[in-house]
Formats: C-alpha cells, structure tokens, sequence
C-alpha cells in the first residue's frame, strides 16, 4: 500500500539554523499538509498545499515557516531561523481530494533545536 | 471548551474489554474523524463521520456524533493488546478552513 514517507527521521540543529524536512507523499494525493506535535501536546495544524499553493494555514504559520513542492514528488517544510520551542515532531500528510478527506500521515520528523 | 477536547485523557482496560473515549467539540462541524497514533509513529486514518450521520461501524469499531451536543465518541469492542495506542478525533470547523486534532486518550489494553 502505498505511504507518505518522510526524512529524515530525527533532525538536530543549532538554534537560529534553517532547516528543511522533507515529504515524499502518496502519489496521485493532489492536498497536502504539515502538522506538528510538541511532546506532550496535541497535533497542530500548520498548513495545507493544493495546486502548488498554499490554501489555508494556522496563526502558528507564520513568516519564519515556508513550504514548497520543488518537484513532482516532494513536499518541503523550511524553518528559517530555529528557536527552542521549535522542537517538536513534525508531521506531513496528503489526502487524495479535499481537506474533508482522510488523511495519510508519515511518521515525522523529530526536530531538536539545541 | 476548546475545539477538539476529549476524555478520557487516559483509559485502561483488559484485553476483551470495551474501550469509549469521548470528543466534544465548540463550533458546528463538516464531518468528524477518528484517528489513531501508536507511539512514536504517523496517525492512521480510522474513521470519519459526516455530521448529518448519527452512528457510524468499521469492524470492531462504532462512532456516533451528537450535533446538539457537539460531541462525539468512538467505541471500541473486544479490545486487544494490539489496541494499545493514543486516539485523536480531528474535525475542520464549518466554513473555516482550520483543522483541529483534540487532545486524545491514550489507551491501554492490558494482556
């Protein structure tokens, strides 16, 4: 069955670093989606992607944060600028139509900032 | 209430056992879904429920949804072992494109 795949699995970086994670996700999915887990904590929306744009994104999206499809497969979420409290696993998801739909998730990026 | 609570916050129970976990919720709703997060892994889709169905069943599981009372549970029959996991509901507010996960249960079935 096909899934959405996500590298690397464990990213650690310096305070104040840019850093890229990386989403491989299911093949003919056209919605697409960054969501993050603080350790402890619920799952929180960031963004979602359809038709090479950004179509919604939450208060925490903010201008330190940039996604982009470079290519026909992967789906990148930069962090420009890292902070402590970035630190956090960092999930991607595609559906295959609209946002109602059920999501397939990877199994995140663990980001520390040290 | 925020969008998305849910409770327990944590539930143990023995394998064959009956699992309930509830989610309420602060606005009206598209659809609710259910999903489900071992530890250390993505969440896997489990079910979705549309807000004018009632009561939905997906082998050993069963979910209702209460629009007057902006709420929501997931039963889950003869509980295993394998059931050990955490549980989420996730809905996107009607005419709003945010999307919310509630805090979870983390469940655990007990051999």
């Amino acid at each position: 069955e096909p899934e959405v795949t996500q590298t690397p699995s464990h990213q650690v970086t310096q305070m104040g670093q840019e850093v890229i994670l990386r989403c491989v996700p299911i093949s003919n999915h056209l919605y697409f989606y960054w969501y993050r887990q603080i350790l402890g904590q619920k799952v929180e929306f960031l963004v979602s992607f359809y038709n090479n744009e950004i179509s919604e994104k939450s208060e925490i999206f903010d201008d330190q944060f940039s996604v982009e499809r470079p290519d026909g497969s992967n789906f990148t979420l930069k962090i420009r600028s890292t902070k402590l409290e970035d630190s956090a696993m960092y999930f991607c998801a595609s559906s295959p139509r609209g946002r109602d739909q059920p999501q397939h998730f990877g199994d995140g990026t663990r980001l520390s900032i040290l | 209430s925020q969008q998305g609570e849910e409770d327990p916050q944590a539930l143990s129970i023995q394998e064959g056992e009956n699992a309930t976990m509830n989610c309420s919720y602060k606005t009206s709703i598209n659809n609710l879904q259910w999903y489900r997060q071992n530890s250390g892994r993505g969440l896997v889709h489990l079910i979705l429920i549309r807000s004018n169905e009632r009561e939905k069943h997906s082998g050993r599981l069963r979910v209702t949804l209460d629009t007057s009372k902006k709420s929501s549970s997931l039963l889950i029959t003869a509980s295993r072992a394998a059931d050990t996991a955490s549980y989420f509901c996730f809905m996107r507010e009607a005419g709003s494109y945010q999307l919310t996960f509630g805090k979870g249960t983390k469940l655990s079935v007990i051999p």
